[in-house]
């Protein structure tokens, strides 16, 4: 599966949209692109996925660029429950097989008041 | 539906003595994972199983073993504690028709050797 690339933090001010970014650059054609997040202490949650269009549902918008080589996360009114690390991943879909899905360091967003 | 449960939530060991962390998914999903997370980390995969009857390693195995008893079960055991070990650890479960490759995680485990 592609490695992925974040920044280690970013801030947003209450209300306001967060915008994550992740790259991707090595993805492959059959691999989706996949976001969780992590609020302190607790197992990791499941936000969206997409592979090629962008993705809306009522936690988050993912917006793929046309390369697939990157995307963005974005939570359109950050709240304070929103402060976590926000993982991306790329996982190819479909197969069924396990294999080793690895997450990196991700990216703490500090939701300011 | 309780997803993906694993017991203990807290236990403290001492150098040398061993325990198994147990973990059950209710999901009907093929594959397990076990990782850890040590403090400002992020997840590090130990191992993980394609179905029941097979495992393989992922990126830090060492001090550990697995059993996948069944589809619905993956044990993680430490055979000899050693205070690196000290972690949460997290299990994990991925896939069925349903689902698809949405990766459901259990609470964690909070694991500290003196």
């Amino acid at each position: 599966d592609a490695k992925t690339t974040q920044p280690p933090s970013m801030d947003c001010a209450e209300g306001r949209a967060a915008n994550l970014p992740c790259n991707h650059s090595t993805i492959s054609g059959n691999e989706y692109v996949y976001w969780y997040r992590q609020i302190h202490s607790q197992g990791p949650q499941y936000i969206i996925h997409g592979l090629k269009n962008n993705e809306t549902n009522e936690m988050a918008s993912l917006i793929i660029t046309e390369d697939r080589k990157s995307s963005t996360l974005i939570l359109p009114h950050a709240t304070l429950r929103d402060t976590a690390v926000y993982y991306c991943i790329v996982s190819r879909e479909g197969t069924g097989s396990a294999r080793q899905l690895t997450f990196g360091s991700g990216t703490q967003l500090t939701v300011l008041p | 539906n309780a997803g993906v449960t694993q017991t203990p939530k807290f236990q403290v060991l001492k150098t040398g003595q061993s325990m198994t962390l147990q973990c059950a998914q209710d999901m009907n999903h093929n594959s397990m994972y076990w990782y850890r997370q040590d403090p400002g980390m992020g997840l590090r995969l130990i191992y993980y199983s394609a179905s029941e009857g097979t495992t393989d390693k992922g990126e830090v195995p060492n001090g550990y073993n697995v059993s996948r008893l069944n589809k619905r079960e993956f044990s993680l055991r430490l055979e000899s504690a050693a205070p690196s070990q000290t972690s949460v650890y997290f299990c994990a479960s991925t896939w069925n028709r349903e689902s698809g490759n949405t990766i459901y995680f259990g609470e964690g485990s909070w694991l500290t050797v003196v």
